[in-house]
C-alpha cells in the first residue's frame, strides 16, 4: 500500500517549457487536490476533483491544468512554466465518506523553472 | 472563501515547556480543524484534528481546543522533546470537497 504518491520528485524547467506532474493514489479515494508550497505562505490550493471525470478551480489556479481521467490519478499541467511557478507541489487525496476528514499527502515534487 | 491565521510565525521552547499554537478561521460553516506536523523536506503529515462539533481533543503529549463562537483553535504540545522541532500548520476544512485552506505555519524550535 503506496498512499499518494508523486511523480516526479524533483525538476528544473526552463522558462516557457511545459510539463505534467503525476499524483497517483492506491486507496480508492475520491477526492484529490494539488497545492503550492512557498515560504511563508503555507499550501495554498490550485484544483481540486471530487471525483473521476470532474475538477474544479482553487485559490491560485491560474497558469494550471488538471485531469482526473481515472480515479487514481490527478495530473497538473504547466503549459508555459515561468519563474513565479517555482515552488514545492503537493498532491493529497481523501475519502468522500462525510465522517472521514484526513487528507493524506504525497511526498511533494520540488520544481524550480529556470 | 475561507481564510485561515495562524501565530506566532516562529516559537522558541525548552525541552520540557509547553508549546501553544493558535488559529482564527473565518468561514463559520468550517467543520473540520486537522494540525499537521512537517519536518524539513517531508510531506505534511497529521498529527491531531477536531470536529466542530467537539471543544476539545486529547491524544497523549498533544491537545487541540476548538473555540466556534470565537472562530479560533489551538494547538498545546506539553513536555516539548527536540524532536518536536518541526513547522506545524492548522487548517479549517469547507465544502462537500473539504478543501482544506492552511495556515501560514509556525516554526518551532525545541532546544535543550
Amino acid at each position: 500500500n503506496a498512499g499518494v504518491t508523486q511523480t516526479p520528485k524533483f525538476r528544473v524547467l526552463k522558462t516557457g517549457q511545459s510539463m505534467t506532474l503525476l499524483c497517483a493514489q492506491d486507496m480508492n479515494h475520491e477526492y484529490m487536490y494539488w497545492y503550492r508550497q512557498d515560504p511563508g505562505m503555507g499550501l495554498r490550493l490550485i484544483h481540486y476533483s471530487v471525483g473521476e471525470g470532474t475538477t474544479a478551480k482553487g485559490e491560485v489556479p491560474d497558469g494550471y491544468n488538471v485531469s482526473r481521467l481515472k480515479k487514481q490519478n490527478f495530473l497538473l499541467g504547466l503549459e508555459s512554466a515561468a519563474p513565479s511557478q517555482t515552488s514545492v507541489y503537493f498532491c493529497a487525496s481523501r475519502t468522500g465518506h462525510s465522517q472521514l476528514f484526513e487528507a493524506f499527502f504525497g511526498q511533494g515534487t520540488r520544481l524550480t523553472v529556470v | 472563501g475561507e481564510n485561515v491565521e495562524q501565530h506566532p510565525s516562529t516559537l522558541s521552547v525548552q525541552e520540557g515547556d509547553s508549546a501553544v499554537i493558535k488559529c482564527t478561521y473565518s468561514d463559520s460553516a468550517s467543520n473540520y480543524f486537522p494540525w499537521y506536523k512537517q519536518e524539513l523536506g517531508k510531506r505534511p503529515q497529521l498529527i491531531i484534528d477536531i470536529r466542530s462539533n467537539v471543544g476539545e481533543k486529547k491524544d497523549q503529549r498533544i491537545a487541540v481546543t476548538l473555540n466556534k463562537t470565537a472562530k479560533h483553535f489551538s494547538l498545546h504540545i506539553t513536555e516539548t522533546q527536540p524532536e518536536d522541532s518541526a513547522v506545524y500548520f492548522c487548517a479549517a476544512s469547507t465544502g462537500t470537497a473539504s478543501k482544506l485552506t492552511f495556515g501560514t505555519g509556525t516554526r518551532l524550535q525545541v532546544t535543550l
